[in-house]
């Protein structure tokens, strides 16, 4: 059962330190996507990726955020320096998009992440 | 961009009854629409999807209606249990520039079934 990987599944933090998130998508997706998740916000895009390339990170603030893929296997969300603001679930999603159809996306457990 | 409107924010119904999530969508190129549950603590998970050359879908329990004309699409579940308690997401793909497309999400609906 193929499944979407995010680590770390919980991290608190204080403020100003720097945090890392990891995201292993579904093995032949091409597309990846960062969202974070609040009480108010729902689903916010935050990076979206097709074929390890960054096509839309206009939801991401930049002078803080920044999201890769260093490779097929591996997407990183790096926050620095994190601000307590920046609480909230981060979920990765991978799906298969070819033209302009695309298929189910599937998300990981997301990464609870507390700044304080 | 596309943006997708979702109502109503919270729904509470007695065990038995149905209930019915609507969405309006902006983007008239929007060609996929699909419906994520999303339990408490748990990540986002597809129920039902449709595309736009289908006007219903329907899965047991549960079916989804699509109204190009209006630009809206709805949810609808019948004989509700309390295992549909869940927050409900819909969705909307759309074309977003710069050879990109992607889902953009309704702020979510929390359902709750009512023993």
């Amino acid at each position: 059962d193929a499944r979407v990987t995010q680590t770390p599944r919980h991290k608190v933090t204080e403020m100003g330190q720097e945090v890392t998130m990891r995201c292993q998508p579904i093995l032949g997706h091409n597309t990846v996507f960062w969202y974070r998740q609040t009480m108010m916000q729902g689903l916010e895009l935050l990076a979206y990726f097709r074929n390890r390339a960054p096509l839309d990170d206009s939801g991401m603030p930049k002078d803080r955020f920044s999201a890769e893929m260093p490779d097929a296997t591996l997407a990183t969300l790096k926050i620095q320096p994190s601000e307590p603001r920046d609480s909230a679930v981060y979920f990765c999603a991978s799906g298969r998009t070819s033209g302009g159809n695309t298929g189910e996306l599937f998300f990981g457990e997301g990464s609870r992440l507390t700044v304080l | 961009g596309e943006n997708v409107e979702q109502h109503p924010s919270t729904l509470s119904v007695q065990e038995g009854d149905s209930a019915v999530i609507k969405c309006t969508y902006s983007d008239s190129a929007s060609n996929y629409f699909p419906w994520y549950k999303q339990e408490l603590g748990k990540r986002p998970q597809l129920i039902i999807d449709i595309r736009s050359n289908v006007g219903e879908k329907k899965d047991q329990r549960i079916a989804v209606t699509l109204n190009k004309t209006a630009k809206h699409f709805s949810l609808h579940i019948t004989e509700t249990q309390p295992e549909d308690s869940a927050v409900y997401f819909c969705a909307s793909h759309a074309y977003s520039g710069a050879g990109s497309y992607q889902l953009t999400f309704g702020k979510g609906t929390k359902l709750s079934v009512i023993p």
